[in-house]
Protein backbone atom coordinates (compact mmCIF):
# COMPACT_ATOMS: atom_id res chain seq x y z
CA UNK A 1 0.00 0.00 0.00
CA UNK A 2 0.95 3.43 0.12
CA UNK A 3 3.21 5.16 2.51
CA UNK A 4 5.20 7.75 3.70
CA UNK A 5 8.52 7.98 5.41
CA UNK A 6 10.52 10.87 6.75
CA UNK A 7 13.47 11.55 9.06
CA UNK A 8 13.73 10.70 12.54
CA UNK A 9 13.94 13.87 14.80
CA UNK A 10 14.30 15.69 16.75
CA UNK A 11 16.33 18.14 14.48
CA UNK A 12 18.17 21.03 16.56
CA UNK A 13 19.36 23.84 14.45
CA UNK A 14 20.53 27.34 14.89
CA UNK A 15 18.91 30.36 13.61
CA UNK A 16 19.58 31.31 10.60
CA UNK A 17 21.22 27.59 9.70
CA UNK A 18 19.60 25.84 6.46
CA UNK A 19 16.95 23.21 6.62
CA UNK A 20 16.62 19.95 5.18
CA UNK A 21 13.76 17.07 6.15
CA UNK A 22 14.04 14.18 3.76
CA UNK A 23 10.49 12.47 2.70
CA UNK A 24 9.90 9.40 0.36
CA UNK A 25 7.22 7.81 -0.65
CA UNK A 26 5.63 4.41 -2.12
CA UNK A 27 2.59 4.97 -4.30
CA UNK A 28 0.93 3.54 -7.07
CA UNK A 29 0.08 5.86 -9.68
CA UNK A 30 0.46 9.49 -9.83
CA UNK A 31 0.16 10.87 -6.23
CA UNK A 32 -0.06 14.42 -5.05
CA UNK A 33 2.56 15.11 -2.04
CA UNK A 34 2.43 18.10 0.93
CA UNK A 35 4.04 19.27 3.81
CA UNK A 36 2.15 20.00 6.99
CA UNK A 37 3.10 21.65 9.55
CA UNK A 38 2.10 21.54 13.66
CA UNK A 39 2.70 23.59 16.46
CA UNK A 40 2.14 23.05 19.24
CA UNK A 41 -1.39 22.37 20.88
CA UNK A 42 -2.61 22.74 17.33
CA UNK A 43 -3.81 20.81 14.57
CA UNK A 44 -2.00 20.79 11.06
CA UNK A 45 -1.87 23.49 8.36
CA UNK A 46 -0.96 22.66 5.15
CA UNK A 47 2.53 24.37 4.55
CA UNK A 48 3.14 23.37 0.96
CA UNK A 49 2.03 21.17 -2.10
CA UNK A 50 3.03 19.86 -5.25
CA UNK A 51 0.61 17.84 -7.73
CA UNK A 52 2.59 16.04 -10.61
CA UNK A 53 6.41 14.99 -11.15
CA UNK A 54 8.83 18.28 -10.97
CA UNK A 55 6.67 20.39 -9.71
CA UNK A 56 8.05 22.36 -6.94
CA UNK A 57 5.68 23.86 -3.69
CA UNK A 58 6.66 26.74 -1.56
CA UNK A 59 5.22 28.56 0.79
CA UNK A 60 6.75 31.05 3.75
CA UNK A 61 10.67 30.55 2.49
CA UNK A 62 9.94 26.85 2.71
CA UNK A 63 10.21 24.76 -0.66
CA UNK A 64 9.77 20.77 -1.59
CA UNK A 65 10.27 19.75 -5.28
CA UNK A 66 8.19 16.33 -6.65
CA UNK A 67 11.22 13.69 -7.38
CA UNK A 68 9.34 10.89 -9.46
CA UNK A 69 12.63 9.53 -10.18
CA UNK A 70 13.97 9.33 -6.26
CA UNK A 71 10.64 9.32 -4.81
CA UNK A 72 11.18 12.27 -2.99
CA UNK A 73 10.11 15.32 -1.73
CA UNK A 74 12.10 16.85 0.43
CA UNK A 75 11.31 20.02 2.66
CA UNK A 76 14.22 22.98 2.59
CA UNK A 77 14.23 26.42 4.02
CA UNK A 78 17.67 28.55 3.43
CA UNK A 79 17.75 30.36 6.82
CA UNK A 80 15.55 28.79 9.39
CA UNK A 81 13.99 30.94 12.49
CA UNK A 82 12.88 30.38 15.95
CA UNK A 83 9.07 30.44 15.04
CA UNK A 84 10.07 27.46 12.38
CA UNK A 85 9.74 25.01 15.35
CA UNK A 86 7.04 22.52 15.47
CA UNK A 87 6.70 19.10 13.81
CA UNK A 88 6.49 18.70 10.34
CA UNK A 89 4.67 16.12 8.54
CA UNK A 90 4.91 14.63 4.64
CA UNK A 91 1.60 13.58 3.23
CA UNK A 92 0.49 11.72 -0.17
CA UNK A 93 -3.01 11.65 -1.43
CA UNK A 94 -3.43 8.90 -3.90
CA UNK A 95 -5.74 10.46 -6.48
CA UNK A 96 -7.50 6.68 -6.34
CA UNK A 97 -8.89 7.05 -2.74
CA UNK A 98 -8.38 10.82 -1.80
CA UNK A 99 -7.52 10.37 1.35
CA UNK A 100 -4.19 11.62 3.14
CA UNK A 101 -1.42 9.28 4.42
CA UNK A 102 1.14 11.01 6.28
CA UNK A 103 4.67 10.50 8.05
CA UNK A 104 5.23 10.09 11.38
CA UNK A 105 6.69 13.20 11.40
CA UNK A 106 9.51 15.47 12.47
CA UNK A 107 9.83 17.53 15.42
CA UNK A 108 12.02 20.51 14.34
CA UNK A 109 14.13 23.14 17.19
CA UNK A 110 15.72 26.21 16.26
CA UNK A 111 17.77 27.84 18.47
CA UNK A 112 18.31 31.28 19.20
CA UNK B 1 -14.50 32.85 6.81
CA UNK B 2 -14.45 30.13 10.03
CA UNK B 3 -12.10 27.41 9.24
CA UNK B 4 -12.88 23.90 10.76
CA UNK B 5 -14.48 23.69 13.96
CA UNK B 6 -14.40 20.85 16.63
CA UNK B 7 -15.96 20.52 20.35
CA UNK B 8 -15.25 19.79 22.53
CA UNK B 9 -11.08 20.62 22.67
CA UNK B 10 -10.41 18.29 25.69
CA UNK B 11 -12.08 14.99 26.94
CA UNK B 12 -11.50 12.69 30.02
CA UNK B 13 -13.56 9.31 29.94
CA UNK B 14 -13.29 6.49 32.17
CA UNK B 15 -12.52 2.79 29.94
CA UNK B 16 -15.60 1.55 28.76
CA UNK B 17 -17.57 4.43 28.08
CA UNK B 18 -18.71 6.11 25.01
CA UNK B 19 -17.77 9.14 23.56
CA UNK B 20 -18.89 11.36 20.56
CA UNK B 21 -16.37 14.34 19.02
CA UNK B 22 -18.39 16.76 16.58
CA UNK B 23 -17.06 18.58 13.63
CA UNK B 24 -18.11 21.32 11.32
CA UNK B 25 -16.25 21.62 7.75
CA UNK B 26 -14.81 24.67 6.19
CA UNK B 27 -17.30 26.68 4.27
CA UNK B 28 -17.51 25.32 0.86
CA UNK B 29 -16.51 21.90 1.69
CA UNK B 30 -19.03 18.91 1.78
CA UNK B 31 -16.47 16.35 2.63
CA UNK B 32 -14.86 15.22 6.41
CA UNK B 33 -12.61 12.86 7.31
CA UNK B 34 -11.33 12.06 10.71
CA UNK B 35 -8.39 11.25 11.78
CA UNK B 36 -6.28 9.87 15.38
CA UNK B 37 -2.99 11.41 16.23
CA UNK B 38 -1.52 9.07 19.19
CA UNK B 39 1.61 11.16 20.98
CA UNK B 40 4.54 11.29 18.72
CA UNK B 41 3.11 9.69 15.80
CA UNK B 42 1.48 10.87 12.35
CA UNK B 43 -2.33 11.10 11.96
CA UNK B 44 -4.05 7.97 11.37
CA UNK B 45 -7.09 7.74 9.03
CA UNK B 46 -10.20 6.76 10.39
CA UNK B 47 -12.77 7.18 7.60
CA UNK B 48 -14.34 9.90 5.36
CA UNK B 49 -17.73 10.82 5.06
CA UNK B 50 -19.34 12.54 1.82
CA UNK B 51 -23.29 12.77 1.08
CA UNK B 52 -24.25 11.17 4.69
CA UNK B 53 -22.19 8.17 3.76
CA UNK B 54 -18.44 6.67 4.49
CA UNK B 55 -16.65 6.14 2.10
CA UNK B 56 -13.38 5.56 3.20
CA UNK B 57 -12.14 3.36 6.68
CA UNK B 58 -8.81 2.89 7.61
CA UNK B 59 -7.97 0.00 9.84
CA UNK B 60 -10.13 1.02 13.20
CA UNK B 61 -12.52 -1.66 14.23
CA UNK B 62 -16.08 -1.20 14.61
CA UNK B 63 -15.97 0.84 18.21
CA UNK B 64 -15.55 3.51 15.52
CA UNK B 65 -18.46 4.79 13.85
CA UNK B 66 -19.76 7.76 12.65
CA UNK B 67 -22.72 9.95 10.88
CA UNK B 68 -22.38 13.15 8.41
CA UNK B 69 -25.24 15.46 8.67
CA UNK B 70 -27.43 17.07 6.03
CA UNK B 71 -25.51 20.54 6.62
CA UNK B 72 -21.91 18.64 5.93
CA UNK B 73 -21.09 18.63 10.20
CA UNK B 74 -19.86 15.47 11.50
CA UNK B 75 -19.56 13.40 14.47
CA UNK B 76 -17.28 10.14 15.58
CA UNK B 77 -18.19 7.75 18.62
CA UNK B 78 -16.08 5.60 20.29
CA UNK B 79 -17.68 2.99 22.13
CA UNK B 80 -16.38 0.77 24.97
CA UNK B 81 -13.05 3.13 25.19
CA UNK B 82 -9.96 1.65 25.74
CA UNK B 83 -6.36 3.16 27.09
CA UNK B 84 -5.23 3.07 23.51
CA UNK B 85 -8.24 5.10 22.60
CA UNK B 86 -6.39 8.16 24.37
CA UNK B 87 -5.24 10.69 21.20
CA UNK B 88 -5.93 13.78 19.38
CA UNK B 89 -8.62 13.33 16.74
CA UNK B 90 -8.61 15.35 14.18
CA UNK B 91 -11.32 16.29 11.69
CA UNK B 92 -10.07 17.64 8.18
CA UNK B 93 -12.59 18.84 4.91
CA UNK B 94 -12.48 19.24 2.01
CA UNK B 95 -14.16 19.44 -1.80
CA UNK B 96 -14.72 16.01 -2.38
CA UNK B 97 -13.01 14.70 -5.38
CA UNK B 98 -9.80 17.35 -4.34
CA UNK B 99 -8.08 15.88 -1.95
CA UNK B 100 -4.88 16.75 -3.94
CA UNK B 101 -5.43 20.10 -3.51
CA UNK B 102 -5.50 19.33 0.51
CA UNK B 103 -7.34 19.35 3.52
CA UNK B 104 -8.43 21.77 6.32
CA UNK B 105 -7.95 20.91 9.54
CA UNK B 106 -9.54 21.71 13.07
CA UNK B 107 -7.49 22.16 16.11
CA UNK B 108 -8.58 18.69 17.08
CA UNK B 109 -9.96 17.30 20.16
CA UNK B 110 -7.41 15.64 22.97
CA UNK B 111 -9.30 12.71 24.33
CA UNK B 112 -7.68 11.01 27.99
CA UNK B 113 -9.38 7.35 28.74
CA UNK B 114 -8.23 6.47 32.05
Amino acid sequence: GNSVTQMEGPVTLSEEAFLTINCTYTATGYPSLFWYVQYPGEGLQLLLKATKADDKGSNKGFEATYRKETTSFHLEKGSVQVSDSAVYFCALSSNRDDKIIFGKGTRLHILP
Amino acid sequence: DAGVTQSPTHLIKTRGQQVTLRCSPKSGHDTVSWYQQALGQGPQFIFQYYEEEERQRGNFPDRFSGHQFPNYSSELNVNALLLGDSALYLCASSLFGNGDYGYTFGSGTRLTVV
